[in-house]
């Protein structure tokens, strides 16, 4: 069975400029959840999607942040505009309907703001 | 709020020795407990899951163990080997379905085994 997928695996952009990740879940798993892991520290969950329909966005910062899940297989999340303290890696996980199914995680996307 | 710590932040241990990893965690209402492995520049690969109502978990030489009301875990390495260097999380679910099934993690600890 194939993993999760992310691309791109790195990205340098300039402050204020804006930056998208993309993510392929796992076949069949309907929870895909976003997480942002800053250097020496744990991940930290963005947004939590079940289908295309958002369970969790707590911790999103929605002024900057957003992220989409069309047709509840891929997602996207985008940075706009990108400030140096977003510089971390950006996971994508997946697991099966339940909530407390295990999740599997993606490589993950090194971002760099400068 | 939960929070997760992990002790120690960084182990060096010669080859072949067994290793023990902690992780404690301030609210004890939890569902499950996972332990991650990390790679440099990879992403996160599930070693053990403990349901709540589990005491311990074990595949291969990996045992890990879970004690609720205190608020902690352990994973222990068994005749450690240089492959099994990399950076090792634990991390939390919460109870409550409204929050999702929204892992908190601890910081982790980085472990290196020398040949």
């Amino acid at each position: 069975e194939a993993g999760v997928a992310q691309s791109p695996r790195y990205k340098i952009i300039e402050k204020r400029q804006s930056v998208a990740f993309w993510c392929n879940p796992i076949s069949g798993h309907a929870t895909l959840y976003w997480y942002q892991q800053i250097l020496g520290q744990g991940p930290k969950l963005l947004i939590q999607f079940q289908n295309n329909g958002v369970v969790d966005d707590s911790q999103l910062p929605k002024d900057r942040f957003s992220a989409e899940r069309l047709k509840g297989v891929d997602s996207t999340l985008k940075i706009q505009p990108a400030k140096l303290e977003d510089s971390a890696v950006y996971l994508c996980a997946s697991s099966r309907m339940g909530w407390s199914r295990e999740q599997f995680f993606g490589p993950g996307t090194r971002l760099t703001v400068l | 709020k939960q929070e997760v710590t992990q002790i120690p932040a960084a182990l060096s241990v010669p080859e072949g020795e067994n290793l023990v990893l902690n992780c404690s965690f301030t609210d004890s209402a939890i569902y499950n407990l996972q332990w991650f492995r990390q790679d440099p520049g990879k992403g996160l690969t599930s070693l053990l899951l403990i349901q709540s109502s589990q005491r311990e978990q074990t595949s291969g030489r990996l045992n890990a163990s879970l004690d609720k009301s205190s608020g902690r875990s352990t994973l222990y390495i068994a005749a450690s080997q240089p492959g099994d260097s990399a950076t090792y999380l634990c991390a939390v679910r919460r109870t409550e379905e409204t929050s999702g099934s929204r892992l908190t993690f601890g910081e982790g600890t980085q472990l290196t085994v020398n040949p």
